[in-house]
């Protein structure tokens, strides 16, 4: 069963436009960590969120931690084809260590200009 | 992605023929780790490894097959490539309690 769920999997905006992309576990989260990828390219670290509660910005990508709901959300504003990309979160599992990593299966993000 | 290598960087296999992708870093991380991405996919976890000597499974193992006998090497075997095997798969490692995730660039195989 996939440990982490993102929701939507694919999504489509105008550009200027604001959305959310969702990341749920099924399990305890210790942490997690967004990535950005062009299919075929390297991953682009965004950022980590270690506790509940804690948010991250970074430009316009805002990233926040729901411990209590084992979920985390990322943010765009205002839109930009230069975000358009795969979206992954990924957490460690297993008592805090960071031992196995498991990431969900992706958000496609598609900006129209 | 410095101290993570890949080699290859792309390589075509016919049904059958075994490969092993090579995945070296330079960090003496103890975590590595072995995923593979299909088209407009997110990364599923083949293998992974908290240090030399020891392995464990991910969610895809099936088809492969890794070993870890230093800090540096956690190379990936593919002994009867198939043409489900077609990916992209890439290397990571973090350190023991580390935050940071260190991916390598990236090995394209195609199975035909």
């Amino acid at each position: 069963s996939q440990e982490l769920e993102q929701s939507p999997q694919s999504l489509i905006v105008q550009e200027g436009k604001n959305l959310t992309i969702n990341c749920t576990s099924s399990k305890t989260l210790y942490g997690l960590y967004w990535y950005k990828q062009k299919y075929g390219e390297g991953l682009i670290f965004l950022m980590m969120l270690q506790k509940g509660g804690e948010e991250k910005s970074h430009e316009k990508i805002t990233a926040k931690l729901d411990e209590k709901k084992q979920q985390s959300s990322l943010h765009i504003t205002a839109s930009q084809p230069s975000h358009a990309g795969i979206y992954l979160c990924g957490a460690p599992r297993g008592g805090g260590s960071n031992y196995k990593l498991t990431f969900g299966k992706g958000t496609l993000l598609t900006v129209n200009p | 992605n410095a101290g993570v290598t890949q080699t290859p960087k792309f390589r075509i296999l016919k049904i059958g023929q075994s490969m092993t992708l090579q995945c070296t870093q330079d960090m003496n991380h103890n975590y590595m780790y072995w995923y593979r991405q299909d088209p407009g996919m997110g990364l599923k976890l083949i293998y992974y490894s908290v240090g030399a000597g020891i392995t464990d499974k991910g969610e895809v193992p099936n088809g492969y097959n890794v070993s870890r006998s230093t800090t540096e090497d956690f190379p990936l075997r593919l002994e009867l490539a198939a043409p489900s095997q077609t990916s992209v798969y890439f290397c990571a490692t973090i350190r023991a309690s580390g935050n940071t995730i260190y991916f390598g660039e990236g090995s394209w195989l195609t199975v035909v």
